[in-house]
């Protein structure tokens, strides 16, 4: 069974930092690319960041472009974020998602986890 | 970048009906990359359409896509109890994937 366990979530500060951590585990991760997807309290779905298999490419959002950073670490089967410069904006739940092996969307979610920016 | 919009915004229907769900999109989606997601509280989204029609693994036949071009359908046919929920469209024909506002499906 897949099984993606995010972390690191809480609340922080605006102009603070935080790093999300993912734990994979039920597939062979080093294969698969993965992806941080994020919805804010009563919004919709907002792709963030991608990242290949092997990290040879990485795509990031416009709007977290320069701020928010994408990273895995396949011998630990690990997918991480760093987010800097955090705003309110920034607030949601952040979910840890595999891409599908036949079709670039998203075929396993984790749970999620809340990032609250906030005075 | 690819807007996708969604309607209705919500559809309210009783167990048995069947649902008829659309997602337009701002420019033709490449080769039909298209995909159905659906949403209950408290939950992560689960994939159910790929590729404008095929469906996920282990997802009930009553669910179907379909659609080409700028139109895309998403049909629920004789609603469970367990199918009333938010269902977003996504496209990942281009860059970046861009998802839809959802439709909420509510019991009537």
């Amino acid at each position: 069974e897949v099984q993606l366990v995010a972390s690191g979530g809480g609340l922080v500060k605006p102009g603070g930092s935080l790093r999300l951590s993912c734990a994979a585990s039920g597939f062979t991760y080093s294969s698969y690319s993965m992806n941080w997807v994020r919805q804010a309290p009563g919004k919709g779905l907002e792709w963030v960041s991608s990242v290949s298999s092997g990290s040879s490419w990485i795509y990031i959002a416009d709007s977290v472009k320069g701020r928010f950073t994408i990273s895995r670490d396949n011998a630990k089967n690990s997918l991480y974020l760093q987010m800097n410069s955090l705003t309110a904006e920034d607030t949601a739940v952040y979910y840890c998602v595999r891409d599908s092996p036949i079709a670039d969307c998203f075929d396993s979610w984790g749970q999620g986890i809340l990032v609250t920016v906030s005075s | 970048e690819i807007v996708l919009t969604q309607s209705p915004g919500t559809l309210s229907l009783s167990p048995g009906e069947r649902a008829t769900l659309s997602c337009r999109a701002s420019q033709s989606v490449h080769s039909r990359y298209l995909a159905w997601y659906q949403q209950k509280p408290g939950q992560a989204p689960r994939l159910l359409i790929y590729t404008a029609s095929s469906r996920a693994t282990g997802i009930p036949d009553r669910f179907s896509g379909s659609g080409s071009g700028t139109d895309f359908t998403l049909t629920i046919n004789r609603l469970e109890p367990e199918d009333f929920a938010v269902y977003y469209c996504q496209q990942y024909g281009g860059s970046p994937r861009t998802f839809g506002q959802g439709t909420k499906v509510e019991i009537k």
